[in-house]
């Protein structure tokens, strides 16, 4: 079955630590997404990637990096410059059109606390 | 800026009543999308509709319709005969086309009792 799978389900960041959230996806979508959730929001752009290689911030990339070395890959790592962590996250692929807004599929999420 | 505003955090209703959910955005494009998706508990997001700003027709899907007003800004979503399954967060987006990424709004809470 195509989808998009998130790794881990739940984990755990002590003070200062680096870690790094898994998203892959076999929809052969060039464009992949990284949103953040907080309790009673809705959903913020941390980056975004349109094709292999290139990515764009989004409108709260401070405290994050990505990299998009292979299509089907899209890793999170939410560093130590991160001051407030703990969130729901949540990776979307989709399709890329030109000017069309293609819906974006989304993975079941990584629930990351902190220590 | 793009701004999408949901202003009823949670709505409460009785199985089989029918619900409308509202969608209010902002957005200086002229060519514009909007989206409706469903968050179970589980947490993982299910896509319902997109909409192109430039196709006004609403758009029925079994006990699902939605009503795209771009006189008001509006993107209302209704469920007839709700059922319990309903119950969840429901999210309206709005993008300005390309493969940038979605204006969420905050949400509404769904909650469905039998």
């Amino acid at each position: 079955d195509g989808g998009i799978t998130q790794s881990p389900k739940y984990l755990f960041r002590k003070e200062g630590q680096n870690v790094t959230l898994s998203c892959e996806q076999n929809l052969n979508h060039d464009a992949m997404y990284w949103y953040r959730q907080d309790p009673g929001q809705g959903l913020r752009l941390i980056y975004y990637s349109q094709i292999v290689n290139d990515f764009q911030k989004g409108d709260i990339a401070e405290g994050y990096s990505v990299s998009r070395e292979k299509k089907e890959s899209f890793p999170l790592t939410v560093t130590s410059a991160q001051k407030n962590p703990t969130a729901f996250y949540l990776c979307a692929s989709s399709t890329t059109q030109g000017i069309w807004a293609e819906t974006q599929y989304f993975g079941p999420g990584t629930r990351l606390l902190v220590l | 800026a793009q701004k999408v505003t949901q202003a009823q955090t949670e709505i409460s209703v009785v199985e089989k009543e029918d619900v409308t959910l509202d969608c209010v955005y902002e957005t200086r494009d002229t060519t514009y999308y909007l989206f409706w998706y469903k968050q179970p508990p589980s947490g993982e997001l299910v896509f319902l509709i997109r909409r192109n700003s430039f196709d006004e027709q609403n758009e029925i899907s079994g006990r699902y319709s939605w009503n795209f007003q771009k006189s008001t800004s509006s993107f209302n979503f209704t469920i007839t005969a709700s059922q319990v399954v309903d119950s969840a967060v429901y999210f309206c987006a709005l993008s300005g086309g390309g493969a940038d990424g979605l204006t969420f709004g905050k949400g509404t809470h769904l909650i469905i009792q039998p």
